[in-house]
């Protein structure tokens, strides 16, 4: 039972347009929600976090949309850079506990 | 230098042979784990540890064991590999009092371990 999912394996967007991917959880426990973005033959390094109790979360080109009754989260990224092009990570965690994570998006900026 | 480095990067062995993975940082987090990342899959937890005395069991560890030397050193054992072990392996560091803004905790990850069993 995956409890945190991101079901688009893949996306392609232009440069200079919006990214924006996607992550559906089903327990209601967790608390906090974090986004890791990984290179090839890289470990996955940490982008930006949100916790329940906001709905939004902005660092630079890269904000973070958490609608808790929705069990949904969102990670905009304006403008997309080709440095952006990476496999996108959504993980949550109930109390700081162990960590859940969704399998992956890989996204593609194109030139 | 890396602050979290593991070695090797690169492992081919066969079934039943004996591997260890090893993971050392610099950063002087106490808190350190071992994950695992299938295609299609998430990471998935397999050991972790909250300081050298302090060893626990995440959500796979079935057919591995770990060994905390030091604060610094957290080590991955394969007793007897198996063909379902070919995986890349990571390693990750936090520490508590170090938060993300939101106040997540968050993990500081070498740069993978790949793993092959024949």
């Amino acid at each position: 039972d995956q409890q945190v999912k991101q079901n688009s394996p893949s996306l392609s967007v232009q440069e200079g347009r919006i990214s924006i991917l996607n992550c559906d959880y089903t327990n209601s426990m967790f608390d906090y929600f974090l986004w890791y973005k990984k290179y090839p033959a890289e470990g996955p390094t940490f982008l930006i976090s949100i916790s329940s109790i906001k709905d939004k979360n902005e660092d630079g080109r890269f904000t973070v949309f958490l609608n808790k009754s929705a069990k949904h989260l969102s990670l905009h990224i304006v403008p997309s850079q080709p440095g952006d092009s990476a496999v996108y990570f959504c993980a949550a965690s109930a109390h700081n506990y162990q960590l859940i994570w969704g399998a992956g998006t890989k996204l593609i900026i194109k030139p | 230098d890396a602050d979290v480095t593991q070695t090797p990067r690169n492992r081919i062995t066969k079934t039943g042979k004996r591997i260890m993975l090893e993971c050392s940082q610099t950063k002087g987090h106490d808190r350190m784990y071992w994950y695992r990342q299938d295609p299609g899959l998430g990471l998935r937890l397999i050991y972790y540890s909250f300081d050298v005395k302090d060893i626990n069991k995440g959500e796979i560890s079935d057919g591995y064991s770990v060994s905390r030397q030091a604060q610094a050193k957290f080590s991955l054992s394969l007793e007897s590999a198996i063909p379902n072990q070919t995986a890349l392996y990571f390693c990750a560091t936090s520490d508590p009092r170090a938060k993300g803004g939101s106040g997540a905790n968050v993990l500081t990850f070498g740069a993978g371990s790949r793993l092959t069993v024949l």
